[in-house]
């Protein structure tokens, strides 16, 4: 199957600082990347979906300005969480779409997402 | 916009025997694709299986199937001779088949964790 690699796998920062967080599709380029946050035991929360070579669109309620998005290749997109504070600490994870030329077997591949604790 | 609902908060089975696993879905669109997917405690998403809604015949993949009622708008997951390793979250999905910045957008339920009894 794809792979999709995230890292670092675990961060600890402390309040005020920015961190940045990369997801790679491995073997196969990805046009489209999602970033999700989940809190424990909960769902996955889309923040944003990432197109290479544009700007990234933003859910609704996520902050643009705080959780910068760059998609600067289609092997990598990139997610920093500026002026970190401890409301930020999550489970951050990222998916990238394979695409086949068909809608029928497009599909996402997620990474194995990134714990921020913000201190 | 669309919904996704799993109304189980938790489920448990015990090992060698059978579990369903509800989901339904909100959505005005007749063009679409249904997942599951499953978040075992290592939280590593991994895609169980897949439905196209143009599709009548219902998805299987080995010990999984699901029983796909579009009129319902439900789609639930079977999980025959559960084994200890299906110990997981598992989360529902919804995708529109449409294009535009948000292709292959997914829309998750809130998911149903899923406990395996020796």
């Amino acid at each position: 199957g794809a792979v999709v690699s995230q890292h670092p796998s675990w961060v600890i920062c402390k309040s005020g600082t920015s961190v940045k967080i990369e997801c790679r599709s491995l073997d196969f380029q990805a046009t489209t990347m999602f970033w999700y946050r989940q809190f424990p035991k909960q769902s996955l929360m889309l923040m944003a979906t990432s197109n290479e070579g544009s700007k990234a669109t933003y859910e609704q309620g996520v902050e643009k300005d705080k959780f910068l998005i760059n998609h600067a290749s289609l092997t990598l997109s990139t997610l920093t969480v500026t002026s970190a504070h401890p409301e930020d600490s999550s489970f951050y994870i990222c998916s990238a779409l394979r695409t086949s030329g068909g809608l029928t077997t497009d599909t996402q591949y997620f990474g194995p997402g990134t714990r921020l604790t913000v201190l | 916009a669309q919904t996704v609902t799993q109304s189980q908060p938790e489920m448990s089975v015990q090992e060698a025997e059978t579990v369903t696993l509800s989901c339904t879905y909100d959505t005005s669109e007749s063009d679409y694709y249904l997942f599951w997917y499953k978040q075992p405690p290592s939280r590593q998403m991994i895609l169980v299986i897949r439905q196209e809604a143009y599709k009548q015949q219902n998805a299987t993949e080995n010990r999984f199937s699901v029983n796909f009622q579009k009129a319902a708008k439900s789609f639930s997951l079977k999980i025959s001779d559960s084994q200890l390793g299906d110990a997981a979250m598992y989360f529902c999905a919804y995708r529109r088949n449409a294009g535009g910045t948000s292709y292959g957008k997914l829309t998750f339920g809130q998911g149903t964790i899923l406990t395996v009894h020796p």
